[in-house]
């Protein structure tokens, strides 16, 4: 089973700074890495695939990077409904593995 | 526009069984695999299990092999979980996803979840 490692697993930030989340597989996959955003009560949102695609609708302020084992997905200027928890996931194998998660709260 | 409405949830005692139903809309089910996540109270995500478009192939994690089954009723537009023997580990919100392709099948499109508590 592939472990996928997110780190911070809280991020402070101010509303309009940059945020960068991290996420490490325990071996390769590949680009087969996509990011969800998830807010409380609601279910996943899918914004990033295939490592850094976006997904309809998520905003341009997202942006998603890195190959192999280390990822990386970016909040350009972060807006109020931002603020929620973000995950992590490879399909590059069986079982599908997501990370822990990082929340990103409001300085 | 696309639509998962998961059913079925509820209290259920240690050992006990349940089926958990996906009614979909918005796309060509029968053209589409399907898979169902969960999530346990304040903890992440994990994957169950999959289904084939025609339903003949299926996929499940091993903490749940051999006491859940997935199905799908193409005809209806539906997708199952039947679960039984069921464990307070199996405490979630189960949620049924429609995956896209892109190198792999990852989830897409996500239902509201059915939240399943087991606990006598």
């Amino acid at each position: 089973e592939i472990v996928m490692t997110q780190s911070p697993a809280t991020l402070s930030v101010s509303p309009g700074e940059r945020a960068t989340l991290f996420c490490r597989a325990s071996q390769s996959v590949s680009s087969n890495l996509a990011w969800y955003q998830q807010k409380p009560g609601q279910a996943p949102r899918l914004l990033i695939y295939s490592t850094s695609t976006r997904a309809t609708g998520a905003p341009a302020r997202f942006s998603g990077g890195g190959s192999g084992t280390e990822f990386t997905l970016t909040i350009s200027s972060l807006q109020s409904e931002d603020f929620a928890v973000y995950y992590c996931q490879q399909y590059d194998n069986w079982p599908r593995t997501f990370g822990q998660g990082t929340k990103v709260e409001i300085k | 526009e696309v639509q998962l409405v998961e059913s079925g949830g509820g209290l259920v005692q240690p050992g006990g069984s349940l089926r958990l139903s996906c009614l979909v809309s918005g796309f060509t089910f029968r053209n589409y695999a399907m898979h169902w996540v969960r999530q346990a109270p304040g903890k992440g995500l994990e994957y169950v299990s999959a289904i084939s478009d025609n339903g003949k192939t299926t996929y499940y994690i091993d903490s749940v092999r051999g006491r859940f089954s997935v199905s799908r009723d193409n005809s209806k537009n539906t997708l199952y979980l039947q679960m039984s023997s069921l464990r307070a580990e199996d405490t979630a919100v189960y949620y049924c996803v429609k995956p896209e392709y892109s190198g792999g099948w990852y989830p897409d499109c996500w239902g509201q979840g059915t939240l399943v508590t087991v606990s006598s």
